[in-house]
């Protein structure tokens, strides 16, 4: 079957580092992609990762290991407009014609503390 | 650069009223949209998805419909709301086979009363 699991909530230090995590289950992965999305706003895009690795865009980074079904979210540096709910969302191959279809997990809702 | 407008912003309508909730986007050719609804606290769900014009696959089965009369224009609809449609109405597009970078409009949050 097909999972997508994320901790709903996080608190965090202004100034320190908060990893969110994404574990998935799933057939024909091709990849994570990561979203922000501030309370009453829309998700804006962060990142994608197809490859295991890290990929850093200045405080965000991405993580993913394929063999391990897992990824991650790191925000360094952090700030009060932080504060907001972070979906990743996987990206998988839908039956035989090469389709693909993106499935958004439910968020964690990250609190950054002064 | 490419923008996607989405209107009315908010909305509040009767049950058993119809819907019509338009999006457009520019600055972009025959990009992927999408219509997604999230619950209150709630992850995205994907309702409708489009590739081109007319070409409209839907995702969960409901009251709802969408349309793509033109190649940035997802319209979504609906004959008869229910008290279960409210929620938060989200429209986004990516370029093509690039489904995992998607671009969100501002919303529709939607109250069925």
């Amino acid at each position: 079957g097909q999972s997508l699991e994320q901790p709903s909530e996080v608190t965090a230090v202004e100034g320190a580092i908060v990893q969110m995590n994404c574990t998935y289950q799933t057939s024909g992965f091709y990849g994570l992609s990561w979203y922000q999305q501030h309370d009453g706003g829309a998700p804006t895009f962060l990142s994608y990762n197809a490859l295991d690795g890290l990929e850093e865009t200045g405080r965000f980074s991405s993580f993913l290991s394929r063999s391990d079904s897992y990824g991650y979210l790191l925000l360094q540096e952090l700030q009060m407009k932080d504060s907001a709910s972070y979906f990743c969302a996987v990206r998988r191959r839908v039956g035989s014609g090469g389709y693909q279809k993106v499935t958004f997990g439910t968020g964690t809702k990250l609190q950054v503390i002064p | 650069s490419q923008t996607i407008h989405q209107w009315p912003a908010t909305l509040v309508q009767p049950v058993g009223s119809p819907l019509s909730l338009e999006c457009t986007v520019e600055g972009t050719s025959n990009p992927n949209l999408y219509w997604y609804r999230q619950a209150a606290g709630r992850g995205l769900q994907l309702l409708f998805y489009s590739v081109g014009i007319g070409q409209i696959s839907s995702e969960v089965p409901q009251n709802l419909s969408a349309s793509r009369p033109q190649d940035r224009q997802f319209i979504l609809s609906s004959k008869k709301l229910l008290l279960s449609d409210s929620g938060f109405y989200l429209c986004a597009w990516s370029p093509p086979n690039q489904d995992y970078e998607q671009y969100f409009g501002p919303g529709t949050r939607l109250t069925v009363t």
